[in-house]
């Protein structure tokens, strides 16, 4: 079956613009995570949706947010952006109602001039 | 405050070798626990997980054991491939319920294997 899609893949934008990614979960998953990756601080979790519900929320500023849709597709958004927010974010979907494994995008990487 | 933590930033190993790679959590909540590997510009791959109802989960070349009262678990490779340099990421999920996509990664070590 698909894995899970990532758009884009790459882009660049400069601080204080705005910036949109998507993410297609695998068929069937209804939760979807997101996680911020930086060689600093690793792997931290930004946000997840259940149902299109934010479930669980990690510990970042509110210029970061996401939202999920009926197809379960989700997106996240980072406004006014930051040298800082340069990373590669990644989604991750899951069946959101038992222990499992959560399956990997490949990411988007965002690079803030 | 890192609840999950790898200390060993690197670990090299000869092909055949085992490699063993471990992850200290501080957390008590924490009551499942994965394994993954990554490699440069993909997303991490999932190897393994384990229950904190068991001591010890095996698949194929991949070996986890949990010590609860240690807050201790680490992976084993055996034999080592090539193929499995990547760096591994420990990660830890807690509370069950509404938590099931929310995991807490450790920083990772950067496994080598030497043909």
């Amino acid at each position: 079956k698909a894995g899970v899609t990532q758009t884009p893949r790459y882009l660049i934008k400069t601080r204080g613009q705005q910036v949109t990614l998507s993410c297609s979960p695998i068929s069937g998953h209804r939760s979807v995570s997101w996680y911020q990756q930086t060689p600093g601080q690793g792997l931290q979790f930004l946000f997840e949706y259940f149902s299109e519900t934010q479930r669980n929320k990690g510990n970042f500023p509110g210029r970061f947010s996401g939202r999920q849709f009926s197809n379960s597709r989700s997106e996240m958004n980072v406004s006014t952006l930051e040298l800082g927010d340069s990373a590669l974010y990644l989604c991750a979907s899951s069946l959101g109602t038992v222990y499992g494994e959560l399956f990997f995008g490949e990411g988007s990487r965002l690079t803030v001039l | 405050d890192q609840q999950v933590k790898q200390n060993s930033p690197s670990l090299s190993v000869q092909e055949g070798r085992i490699s063993i790679l471990n992850c200290d959590y501080t957390n008590s909540m924490f009551d499942y626990f994965l394994w993954y590997k990554k490699y440069p510009a993909e997303g991490p791959t999932f190897l393994i997980s384990i229950s904190s109802i068991k001591d010890k989960n095996e698949d194929g070349r991949f070996t986890v054991f949990l010590n609860k009262s240690a807050k201790h678990l680490s992976l084993h490779i055996v034999p080592s491939q090539p193929g499995d340099s990547a760096v591994y990421f420990c990660a830890a999920s807690a509370g069950g319920g509404t938590s099931y996509g929310k995991l807490t990664f450790g920083q990772g070590t950067i496994l080598t294997v030497h043909p």
